[in-house]
């Protein structure tokens, strides 16, 4: 059973156009996570929630906007999508809200904008 | 925002050599992981430390929480083929204690 899984794995598109990744995590988790991961392979954190209440939003672009629909989703909705948003996106869960300990990651979602 | 400064970036070593790498932060830090990546994979944790001083090992990876709070050091030993991926450092700080930071990552390339 995979633990943390995010579909699609892979998404080509136009500029211009909307998607949507999606994420679920199986481990009783109450944190979820979206990071980004550029071409030079940085993890940079964009969001997080914990049992569907936003805790950190890192000067995202409003383009870009999360959704929590129960503690085990947690859905990235990204609107009029630009070059530079081409990256690896990973969602991610761990336990707890005060002080977040072992992030758990799902294999990531490579979108490509042409 | 808050920094971690990885290093070495990548390293090209043989087969059965020993690895070492570091992480240091500009402020403290309460916990300190290490993570692998594989190619098309996400991160996967291999070491957490919680406590100044701690030395862990996971088989052939040893990983240790800097005294200073400030550092952490991941070494391998015996390097293997399948040894060979990204390794990232991540931490948090008192400040930050939401989220997780994470090194630029250390390339292990390894020649048989």
């Amino acid at each position: 059973d995979t633990a943390v899984s995010q579909t699609p794995k892979y998404l080509v598109t136009q500029m211009g156009n909307d998607k949507s990744i999606k994420c679920e995590q199986n481990l009783g988790h109450d944190t979820m996570y979206w990071y980004k991961q550029d071409s030079k392979k940085f993890l940079k954190i964009m969001f997080s929630y914990n049992n569907k209440e936003l805790i950190i939003n890192e000067t995202v672009p409003n383009r870009f906007s999360p959704k929590s629909p129960d503690k085990a989703h947690l859905n990235l909705h990204i609107n009029s999508l630009e070059l530079g948003d081409s990256a690896v996106y990973f969602c991610a869960s761990s336990q707890g809200r005060l002080a977040v300990q072992e992030l758990f990651f799902g294999e990531g979602s490579r979108l490509t904008v042409l | 925002g808050q920094q971690l400064n990885q290093s070495p970036q990548s390293m090209f070593i043989q087969e059965g050599e020993d690895v070492s790498m570091n992480c240091t932060s500009s402020s403290i830090f309460n916990t300190w992981l290490w993570y692998k990546q594989d190619p098309g994979e996400g991160p996967v944790l291999l070491i957490a430390l919680y406590k100044a001083g701690e030395l862990t090992s996971n088989g052939r990876l040893t990983a240790q929480f800097g005294i200073t709070r400030k550092d952490s050091f991941l070494n391998i030993s015996a390097s293997i083929p399948s040894d060979v991926g990204i390794y990232f450092c991540a931490g948090r700080s008192i400040q930050g204690a939401q989220k997780l930071v994470f090194g630029q990552g250390t390339r292990l390339t390894i020649n048989p």
